[in-house]
């Protein structure tokens, strides 16, 4: 099993550019989570979808940040346009049933 | 919303001896507690979890207890090797079955193994 597979594994941008995160989740989990993770606020939920629907998106920070998740394989998590403040390690993570298995990351680094 | 707080910020311990660390929730109606590690540019790895119909749970050197009515949970690592350094979070969840589970992590333990 591959696990959860993220791309890019570092995205460097410079501010006001746009950035797409892209994630794929465990073959045959129907759960799938975008967290952050930064110095400051530690692991943060931002969105989580079920069976391809968004259930809770209320950890989204701003209306600059948006997720999808068009198939059970695939989902993508975009920043629009980016900030400084948007430099993080961003998750994404799968479920079956209660355990959620994380992906490596994306390093995020906004000029 | 669920508040999860953890303890302490850091530890180091000497190869073989024992770590544990502590971590709190707030709201009591959690019922799910798993613990993750995480090695320096790697993803969180669940280590162990526990749930809130038992106490306390074991696998090999790592194991985890609840009280329940204290609200706090610890994770137990014993005779410790180097390959134990990194960074724990603990984290904990209202879980019903056939649904995602939200958690909230505590904000992190790191713990130094030394020679």
């Amino acid at each position: 099993d591959a696990g959860v597979i993220q791309s890019p594994r570092h995205e460097v941008t410079e501010m006001g550019q746009e950035v797409t995160l892209r994630c794929k989740p465990i073959s045959g989990h129907n759960s799938l989570f975008w967290y952050r993770q930064t110095m400051m606020r530690g692991l943060e939920l931002l969105i989580y979808f079920n069976n391809n629907v968004p259930i809770d998106d209320s950890g989204m920070p701003e209306d600059r940040f948006s997720a999808k998740m068009p198939n059970a394989s695939f989902s993508t998590l975009k920043i629009q346009p980016s900030e400084p403040r948007d430099s993080a390690v961003y998750f994404c993570a799968s479920s079956f049933s209660i355990e959620q298995f994380f992906g490596p990351g994306t390093r995020l680094t906004v000029l | 919303g669920e508040n999860v707080e953890q303890h302490p910020s850091t530890l180091s311990v000497q190869e073989g001896d024992s770590a544990v660390i502590k971590c709190t929730y707030s709201d009591s109606a959690s019922n799910y507690f798993p613990w993750y590690k995480q090695e320096l540019g790697k993803g969180p790895q669940l280590i162990i979890d526990i749930r809130s119909n038992v106490g306390e749970k074991k696998d090999q050197r790592i194991a985890v207890t609840l009280n329940k009515t204290a609200k706090h949970f610890s994770l137990h690592i014993t005779e410790t090797q180097p390959e134990d350094s990194a960074v724990y979070f603990c984290a904990a969840s209202v879980h019903y079955t056939g649904t995602a589970s939200k958690l909230t992590f505590g904000t992190g333990t790191r713990l130094q193994v030394t020679l």
